[in-house]
């Protein structure tokens, strides 16, 4: 397989459990990005690794969620207690080197909060 | 004022037509500019990316920029109705190291193709 791959592609939690998304990036890809999209927006930058290295964080990003990269391969992106407005599509890229020539999307995990 | 803005549509062409979405962005730091496709339910798919003032052909894609203007656009030729999908307009930083590496999207531009 030489695409992104994520797991799971769907996830239905009940308001306040923890949930936990995993990325395999492309093999000889050192940069992984998650982003999040909810239904008729765009994709909304939420964090990015170089190797194992978390470099950008966004201020979407609170405190209940986590994400790690570690030894640099798959990302695991955490979300403790989860609320409605967690809902949305998950989605990693990864890419190799500097942005110039944009990114590879994986088909996301969807997760609904009830 | 949002980052990145474009029509929110429906964008409707007939069949053979051509198809013409604009993007407008506010950082003018802004050089790396690049357009995706998303079917409904998928993922964004990467369609092409510019980096200079002018205009770049990939087959029945166009994409313009002109950062004077702090505008970028893509037409899409010969309109198919697989090319029904929403297009999502990005921007970064970039290009190089020093860009730093998020993409900032557009909400997307839904666009029917009518056989």
């Amino acid at each position: 397989d030489t695409g992104v791959s994520q797991d799971p592609r769907h996830k239905i939690t009940k308001r306040g459990q923890n949930v936990t998304f995993r990325c395999d990036p492309i093999s000889e890809h050192n940069r992984l990005y998650w982003y999040r999209q909810t239904l008729g927006q765009g994709p909304e930058f939420l964090t990015y690794f170089q190797n194992e290295a978390q470099l950008e964080k966004s201020r979407l990003l609170s405190d209940r969620f986590s994400a790690e990269r570690p030894k640099g391969s798959f990302s695991t992106l955490e979300i403790q207690r989860t609320e409605q407005g967690d809902s949305a599509m998950y989605l990693c890229a990864s890419s190799w080197g500097p942005l110039d020539y944009g990114y590879t999307f994986g088909s996301g995990t969807r997760l609904t909060v009830v | 004022q949002k980052e990145v803005e474009q029509n929110s549509g429906p964008l409707s062409v007939p069949e053979g037509a051509i198809a013409s979405l604009n993007c407008t962005y506010s950082d003018r730091g802004s050089q790396s500019f690049f357009w995706y496709r998303q079917y409904s339910g998928k993922s964004p798919e990467l369609i092409m990316f510019i980096y200079s003032n002018g205009d770049k052909e990939d087959g029945r894609f166009t994409a313009q920029l002109n950062k004077a203007s702090q505008y970028v656009s893509l037409l899409i030729r010969d309109s198919q109705p697989s090319d029904s999908a929403t297009y999502l307009c990005a921007v970064n930083r970039g290009p190089g190291e020093a860009a730093g590496n998020k993409l900032t999207f557009g909400g997307g531009t839904r666009v029917l193709v009518k056989p």
